[in-house]
C-alpha cells in the first residue's frame, strides 16, 4: 500500500491567502519529514523538513507541522503568491545506516489565483 | 550550474529494446537514486546506490537494473523496454551523512516514450 499519502490531488487558493497542504504516512518508524516544490518540466527541489523531535518549524512564508500521533504532517504557506502555483510532493523516510530513502506521496497540485 | 546531469532529456523507444538512462553529478554525494514519476503516484523509488560497484533494489526495481561504476554516474538500465515503462525518470544524489543527509538534488528528469 502507499506508505505516504497525499489524499488531494489539487487545491486552489486566492493569492494573499493561506495554502495548507496535507500528507498522511503509515510508518511510525519514520523519523523525517520534507516537503519538495516542482515546477513543470522541472525537477523537484527541496522546500523545508523537519525531524522528528520537533512538531513544528518555520522558514518565511513556510510552516510545517508534524503531528506524530495522528501520522499526520502538513504544510501552511501564507500570503500564498502565484509563483507558488506548483506541484508539491511530501515525503517520509527513517535513517537507516545514512542514507533516509525518502519515500514520496502522489503530489497535490496548487494553483494560486490572483 | 548543475550538479546533477541526466541524459538524454527525452528518448523514444521500441518495445522489447535496450535502455540506458545516465546520471552524473559533481556533488561528491555517496548516495544516488533512480525515481520515476507518474501521474497519481508521484515519484517512488527504483534502485539506489551508497557505494561505487554496489547498487541496491528500491520499492519498484522489476524490469529495471543499475550500474555504479563511479562516485560519480549511476546508470538505469532497461534490458527489454515495455509499454509500462513510460514515464519521467528523475535522478537524485545525497549526502547519506550528516545534518543534511537526506536532502536530494534532482536532475532534470528523462522523459521516456515506449512504443
Amino acid at each position: 500500500g502507499q506508505q505516504v499519502k497525499q489524499s488531494s490531488p489539487s487545491l486552489t487558493v486566492q493569492e494573499g491567502g493561506i495554502s495548507i497542504l496535507n500528507c498522511d504516512y503509515e510508518n511510525d518508524m519514520f523519523d523525517y519529514f520534507a516537503w519538495y516544490k516542482k515546477y513543470p518540466d522541472n525537477s523537484p527541489t527541496l522546500l523545508i523538513s523537519v525531524r522528528s523531535n520537533v512538531d513544528k518549524r518555520e522558514d518565511g512564508r513556510l510552516t510545517v507541522f508534524l503531528n506524530k500521533s495522528g501520522k499526520h504532517f502538513s504544510l501552511h504557506i501564507t500570503a500564498s503568491q502565484p509563483e507558488d502555483t506548483a506541484v508539491y510532493l511530501c515525503a517520509a523516510g527513517m535513517n537507516q545506516g545514512g542514507s533516509a530513502k525518502l519515500i514520496f506521496g502522489e503530489g497535490t497540485k496548487l494553483t494560486v489565483s490572483s | 550550474e548543475a550538479a546533477v546531469t541526466q541524459s538524454p532529456r527525452s528518448k523514444v523507444a521500441v518495445t522489447g529494446g535496450k535502455v540506458t538512462l545516465s546520471c552524473h553529478q559533481t556533488n561528491n554525494h555517496d548516495y544516488m537514486y533512480w525515481y520515476r514519476q507518474d501521474t497519481g503516484h508521484g515519484l517512488r523509488l527504483i534502485h539506489y546506490s551508497y557505494v561505487a560497484d554496489s547498487t541496491e533494489k528500491g520499492d519498484i526495481p522489476d524490469g529495471y537494473k543499475a550500474s555504479r561504476p563511479s562516485q560519480e554516474n549511476f546508470s538505469l538500465i532497461l534490458e527489454l523496454a515495455s509499454l509500462s515503462q513510460t514515464a519521467v525518470y528523475f535522478c537524485a544524489s545525497s549526502e547519506g551523512t550528516g545534518l543534511s543527509a537526506e536532502t536530494l538534488y534532482f536532475g532534470s528528469g528523462t522523459r521516456l516514450t515506449v512504443l
